[in-house]
């Protein structure tokens, strides 16, 4: 079956400057990609996701970038502010389920 | 206009009890899920319905049993508790099973099993 692994497991960085979360999988037929935002003591939302058929998605200060030959895909959020913290979970979807990888914990610091 | 609701919100209980999760969709979704977020945050399916036939259903005990009674409704039962199923539980949706598909969350039900 799809291993994910994600890296870091936490993260801390200045408000304003860039955090970069990294993910690999192992399943080549894995063709979607979604990253989930979850906020303490709240339920994961889909926050931006890629198909395999794209290398690069941005929605303002969030974009994603997947390299299906090396099998792995990066959530890049620019500008971070306070607001950002929470954990961030990188998924692969191939056949039926998504997989999860372990989770970010991102804080920002003011 | 909940899109996915859980009940109950937290659950205490005693080890040996058994004990129901519901789970609701409005959204006209094929597909729903369950899964177990334990206390180091790992998500991890559990089970799926397609239209309420079974069509995944990961390694977990046979003391958890999903029931589907319609395509809008997917309940988690589980029997003899034990404290590893301490955990976070959440139902999901989707509007079918292949990919390229948003799984929208319930927010969760917290069982404490003592």
């Amino acid at each position: 079956g799809e291993n994910v692994e994600q890296h870091p497991s936490t993260l801390s960085v200045q408000e304003g400057d860039s955090a970069v979360i990294k993910c690999t999988y192992s399943d080549s037929a894995s063709n979607y990609f979604p990253w989930y935002k979850q906020e303490l003591g709240k339920r994961p939302q889909l926050i931006i996701d890629i198909r395999s058929n794209v290398g690069e998605k941005k929605d303002q200060r969030i974009a994603v970038t997947l390299n299906k030959t090396a099998k792995h895909f990066s959530l890049h959020i620019t500008e971070t502010q306070p607001e950002d913290s929470a954990v961030y979970f990188c998924a692969a979807s191939g056949s039926y389920q998504l997989t999860f990888g372990k989770g970010t914990k991102l804080s920002v610091i003011p | 206009d909940t899109a996915v609701s859980q009940t109950p919100k937290y659950l205490v209980t005693q080890m040996g009890n058994d004990k129901s999760i519901k789970c609701e969709q409005n959204l006209g979704h094929d597909t729903m899920y369950w899964y177990k977020q334990d206390s180091k945050k790992f998500l991890k399916i559990m089970f799926s319905y397609n239209n309420k036939e079974l069509i995944i259903n990961e390694t977990v005990p046979n003391r958890f049993s999903p029931k589907s009674p319609d395509k809008a409704h997917l309940n988690l039962h589980i029997n003899s508790l034990e404290l590893g199923d301490s955990a976070v539980y959440f139902c999901a949706s989707s509007p079918r099973t292949l990919s390229y598909n948003e799984q929208f969350f319930g927010p969760g039900t917290r069982l404490t099993v003592l």
